[in-house]
Order: structure tokens, then C-alpha cells, then sequence
């Protein structure tokens, strides 16, 4: 069964500091989709990367930033220079793709990012 | 392009009352879904649909049933509420082609059953 843990709950920061958010997860495949959504105040959920299982590169995307590592599986979701339009809920999810409906997502129960001006 | 569309966006049940969640996509999408999401817990699937015709349970299909009616639609109908399906409903579709791509998200459907 797959599974993922983002264990902070709730993080608050103060504007311009940079924030780092875990994401653990478990799966017996080897080859799988990794993802991360937002969903700030207004409730719509935002897809912001995707990642399979045989890229490990580090991506960069302006000011966010992830961190693949499978030796101990964890997909880490950093945001560089927080702003206050970053206060959401960001959701870490994880998808194998070798079973049938394989667009199956099991989603982390998610870290709320407070930013503080 | 209105991506995915949600019907309504509000709603106050009573138990044992009955109804119907819409939803729908112009993304041309095989792959269409339900999730339910309650505070602390993620967001879990309540079925999903590969294509039109078919349907599969979830993780939380208990108390719930959905229609494929099109490539479209895909409802979601609780046939006897009770207050534990409290929660905020997304639909979502996404493409298939072997490999899990990202899932497009309606903008929810707050339910409430007192």
C-alpha cells in the first residue's frame, strides 16, 4: 500500500525567510509519480510538480525548489524567500504507476504554511 | 476553457436526506475522480472512473455511489447522508496514457449534514 507522511502540521515563518517542507513516502514499486499541489485560502487545489521515480534531479522553479531523494524516499518541497501569498496548505501525493488506475493519488494530509509579514 | 466544474458549491443536508454532487470537464480527460477532504486528513478518494463506463471504489466508498454518465460527467450521490459525510468534495480528471499525469481540480463542493 502506498502511503505518505508530511509530518509538520502547521509552519509559521516570517516574510523572506526560506521554508522547507517533508515528504516521506512508502511504496513497494519501483516505478512511481510524485507530486505536489497547493491549496491556499481560497480552497482550489494547484498542481505545482510532478516527478517520477527514475529522475532524481533537483528542479528549480523561480523561487521553489524540490528535493528528490529515494535513497530515503522523501520528496522535499522548499520555497525560497517566502512571501505572504505562499500562506497555503501544500499537499505532497504519491502515484504508482505500474497498477491498474494508475492515476491514483494518495495524497499526504498536508502542511499549513503560515508566512507573516 | 473552464477546466472542471462543480455543482453546487454549497450545501446544508439533513440526515437521511439525499443528493446529488455534479461534476464536470471540457479537457477532453479520460480519468475523472472524487475525494473527499476533512480537516487533518488529506484529501482521500472516494472512486474514480478510468473512462466512461467504468467506476472503482477508493479508499472511502462507504455511503456513496457515483455515474459516468459521459467522458464529461461524473457524479457523486449520497443516498442516505449522515453527519461523518460533513466534508468538502473535489472532483477532479486528469489524462491517461500509462503513466499518472497531474489531476486537475474542481473548486469543491462544501457539504454539510446536521
Amino acid at each position: 500500500a502506498q502511503k505518505v507522511t508530511q509530518a509538520q502540521t502547521e509552519i509559521s515563518v516570517v516574510e523572506k525567510e526560506d521554508v522547507t517542507l517533508d515528504c516521506v513516502y512508502e511504496t513497494r514499486d519501483t516505478t512511481y509519480y510524485l507530486f505536489w499541489y497547493k491549496q491556499p485560502p481560497s480552497g482550489e487545489l494547484v498542481f505545482l510538480i510532478r516527478r517520477n521515480s527514475f529522475d532524481e534531479q533537483n528542479e528549480i522553479s523561480g523561487r521553489y525548489s524540490w528535493n528528490f531523494q529515494k535513497s530515503t524516499s522523501s520528496f522535499n518541497f522548499t520555497i525560497t524567500a517566502s512571501q505572504v501569498v505562499d500562506s497555503a496548505v501544500y499537499f505532497c501525493a504519491l502515484s504508482e504507476a505500474a497498477r491498474e488506475g494508475n492515476n491514483r493519488l494518495a495524497f499526504g494530509k498536508g502542511n499549513q504554511v503560515v508566512v507573516i509579514p | 476553457n473552464a477546466g472542471v466544474t462543480q455543482t453546487p458549491k454549497f450545501q446544508v443536508l439533513k440526515t437521511g436526506q439525499s443528493m446529488t454532487l455534479q461534476c464536470a470537464q471540457d479537457m477532453n480527460h479520460n480519468s475523472m475522480y472524487w475525494y473527499r477532504q476533512d480537516p487533518g486528513m488529506g484529501l482521500r478518494l472516494i472512486y474514480y472512473s478510468a473512462s466512461e463506463g467504468t467506476t472503482d471504489k477508493g479508499e472511502v466508498p462507504n455511503g456513496y455511489n457515483v455515474s459516468r454518465l459521459n467522458k464529461r460527467e461524473f457524479s457523486l450521490r449520497l443516498e442516505s447522508a449522515a453527519p461523518s459525510q460533513t466534508s468538502v468534495y473535489f472532483c477532479a480528471s486528469s489524462e491517461d496514457g500509462g503513466t499518472p499525469y497531474e489531476q486537475y481540480f474542481g473548486p469543491g463542493t462544501r457539504l454539510t449534514v446536521t
